[in-house]
This record gives structure tokens, C-alpha cells and sequence, in this order.
């Protein structure tokens, strides 16, 4: 089966300047995960939907991040306007609904913001 | 709050060796799980192994084990006859498995120590 897609892989802008990250997660998973990875650090939680309603985003910054997941399938992540402290990988992960345990990972979006 | 401490920054193992990857953990919950993750360069997190809290015998697959000790709230990866391949980020992450409602599902993962096998 095909894996969790993301795009774009790289992405440099400049601060104060918007971007939006993809995701398609595997077919059939009703659970997303956005991620953010700063460089030296694990992944941390941004927001978390079941099908197409959020279920956590209380470590998302809600001043400048977005996300929507308008169908239940893909995803978007926005940041605007973007800050240096934003340079990271952007991970997007999916699970079955219910008592599956393990969250498969997509490859991840780099970005730099200058 | 739940948290993941990884204190191995690096680790090197020569190749065929066996190599463990430390991971402690605290939570006042009692229903959670375990779990250690991969990721190469390539930046793709790749699951590895799983224990969840009420298991009584240790984890393992293939060459990895998982030496869970959960009196000392600790879930040590072991990774046995270690090969080029191996050479990666290793993560740590604890998830909450009780009905939490909105906490449930997320991973809380440590720092990663990265792993260097030589030949």
C-alpha cells in the first residue's frame, strides 16, 4: 500500500512570508497527525484529526498556524506570517481509527525561514 | 505530564555487536504504551517496536527487543547483531492508551540518540 504523502519535501521563505504544507495520509486512515521536528529535538504535536474534526491542538499557535482537512482524507498545514523559530521538519502521520496503536510517517517537509 | 528522557546523545557499535539505547519515562497514568522509532537521514520516522504497559513479556522484533522494566519506568531498545543499515536516529515515545479524550493519540517522543555503526 502507498505511504503517507507530503509535499513539498523542502521549502525556504523568508520571515513574515506565508507557506502551506500538503499531506495525504494511507488510504482508509481516519486518524491525521501534524508533527513539528526542530532540528536536535523529537517530534512534538501540532494538531491531531479524527476524520475531519480536530481532536487536540492545544500545542498549536494559533495566531500564525492553521490546518484544515476539509474531506476527512488530505490535509493542509499553513503558517502566516512565518518566524525564524519556525525553521523545522514538518511531519504528517495517519492511523486507523480505534485501538490501533501505530502511526505510520510520511517523509516530512523541511523548512527554512530566513 | 508526560515525559520522555534520552540521555545517550550518540552511541557507536561495531558492526555484528549488540547495542542498547536507554529510554526513561514518567507518567502518573497507568494504561500507556512504549515504542521506538527510526529515522535515517532520509527524515522518515519508521516504527519499530511496540510495548504497551499491562504486557508482561518484553517486546521483540527481529533483532529488536525492548527490555521494559517498569518498576524503574524505563523501556531500553536492544538491538542485536547491528548492521551498517542501523546507523540512524533513535527515538523514544510514550502514548497514552486509557481514555484521556483528546490527549489520547498523541506520541510524546525524547531528544533521539543517534546511533553509528562501523564496520
Amino acid at each position: 500500500e502507498a505511504g503517507v504523502a507530503q509535499s513539498p519535501r523542502y521549502k525556504i521563505i523568508e520571515k513574515r512570508q506565508s507557506v502551506a504544507f500538503w499531506c495525504n495520509p494511507i488510504s482508509g486512515h481516519a486518524t491525521l497527525y501534524w508533527y513539528q521536528q526542530i532540528l536536535g529535538q523529537g517530534p512534538k504535536l501540532l494538531i491531531q484529526f479524527q476524520n475531519n474534526g480536530v481532536v487536540d491542538d492545544s500545542q498549536l499557535p494559533k495566531d500564525r498556524f492553521s490546518a484544515e482537512r476539509l474531506k476527512g482524507v488530505d490535509s493542509t498545514l499553513k503558517i502566516q506570517p512565518a518566524k525564524l523559530e519556525d525553521s523545522a521538519v514538518y511531519l504528517c502521520a495517519s492511523s486507523l481509527e480505534g485501538t490501533s496503536y501505530e502511526q505510520y510517517f510520511g517523509p516530512g517537509t523541511r523548512l527554512t525561514v530566513t | 505530564a508526560q515525559k520522555i528522557t534520552q540521555t545517550q546523545p550518540g552511541m557507536f557499535v561495531q558492526e555484528k555487536e549488540a547495542v542498547t539505547l536507554d529510554c526513561t519515562y514518567d507518567t502518573s497514568d497507568q494504561s500507556y504504551g512504549l515504542f521506538w522509532y527510526k529515522q535515517p537521514s532520509s527524515g522518515e520516522m519508521i516504527f519499530l517496536i511496540y510495548q504497551g504497559s499491562y504486557d508482561e513479556q518484553n517486546a521483540t522484533e527481529g533483532r529488536y527487543s525492548l527490555n521494559f522494566q517498569k518498576a524503574r519506568k524505563s523501556a531500553n531498545l536492544v538491538i542485536s547483531a547491528s548492521q551498517l543499515g542501523d546507523s540512524a536516529m533513535y527515538f523514544c515515545a510514550m502514548r497514552l492508551t486509557a481514555d484521556r479524550g483528546s490527549t489520547l493519540g498523541r506520541l510524546y517522543f525524547g531528544r533521539g540518540t543517534q546511533l553509528t555503526v562501523w564496520p
